[in-house]
């Protein structure tokens, strides 16, 4: 199994409150994603980055910031959580990224939600 | 834009039959991967099996194989000797050669004993 952890692994938080979620792995892995997962969506890209400080946007990235200070660390933060963003958050990691047989690994998951 | 289906929100099977989930994608690209993830009531993804949309022959692990029609752009899960420990749902997903990884709504399968 891929070494990616996630904390916290459940949060309740209110409304208007900030929130970090982190991953961490330990594969030396070059890319890092956050998905969102809800009822009738799948996953969803919220963010992903290619490298240290290297960040984009994905599907659904409007409310989230992200950051990556360190290979091994990759945080999503709401800056002001609202109860749309009460979901299931996942971190996946890959090796290469844009090649297509580039496989991703994911995280244990964080349920939050938000009040 | 790329876009991945599963018509099938629910799916039930009997222990030890076989049971096919049904995947079709939308795409005007050649090259890709296919994917199928399963997700256990732990939450956790984890990955099944994996075709590349070159290769003819139908990718197999163990008891999974898939049904990959190109030309259908369909990408069917089929799981041989269905056990309780196969109840999950499952989710198909697609990935181009630009790496983002596009995911279907998913299957809930349950497998009665």
């Amino acid at each position: 199994d891929a070494g990616i952890t996630q904390s916290p692994r459940h949060k309740v938080t209110e409304t208007g409150t900030p929130v970090t979620l982190r991953c961490h792995q330990t594969e030396n892995h070059r890319y890092m994603y956050w998905y969102r997962q809800d009822p009738g969506h799948g996953l969803r890209l919220i963010h992903y980055s290619y490298g240290v400080k290297d960040t984009d946007k994905g599907e659904v990235s409007d409310g989230y910031s992200v950051s990556r200070s360190k290979t091994e660390d990759f945080l999503l933060t709401l800056e002001s959580a609202t109860s749309s963003q009460t979901s299931v958050y996942f971190c996946a990691i890959s090796e290469s990224g844009t090649t297509k047989e580039d496989t991703q690994y994911f995280g244990p998951g964080t349920r939050l939600t938000v009040l | 834009a790329q876009t991945v289906t599963q018509s099938q929100p629910e799916m039930s099977v009997q222990e030890a039959e076989t049971v096919t989930l049904s995947c079709t994608y939308d795409t005007s690209e050649s090259d890709y991967y296919l994917f199928w993830y399963k997700q256990p009531p732990s939450r956790q993804m984890i990955l099944v099996i994996r075709q590349e949309a070159y290769k003819q022959q139908n990718a197999t692990e163990n008891r999974f194989s898939v049904n990959f029609q190109k030309a259908a752009k369909s990408f069917s899960l089929k799981i041989s000797d269905s056990q309780l420990g196969d109840a999950a749902m499952y989710f198909c997903a697609y990935r181009s050669q630009g790496g983002k990884l596009i995911f279907g709504q998913g299957t809930e399968l349950s497998v009665k004993p």
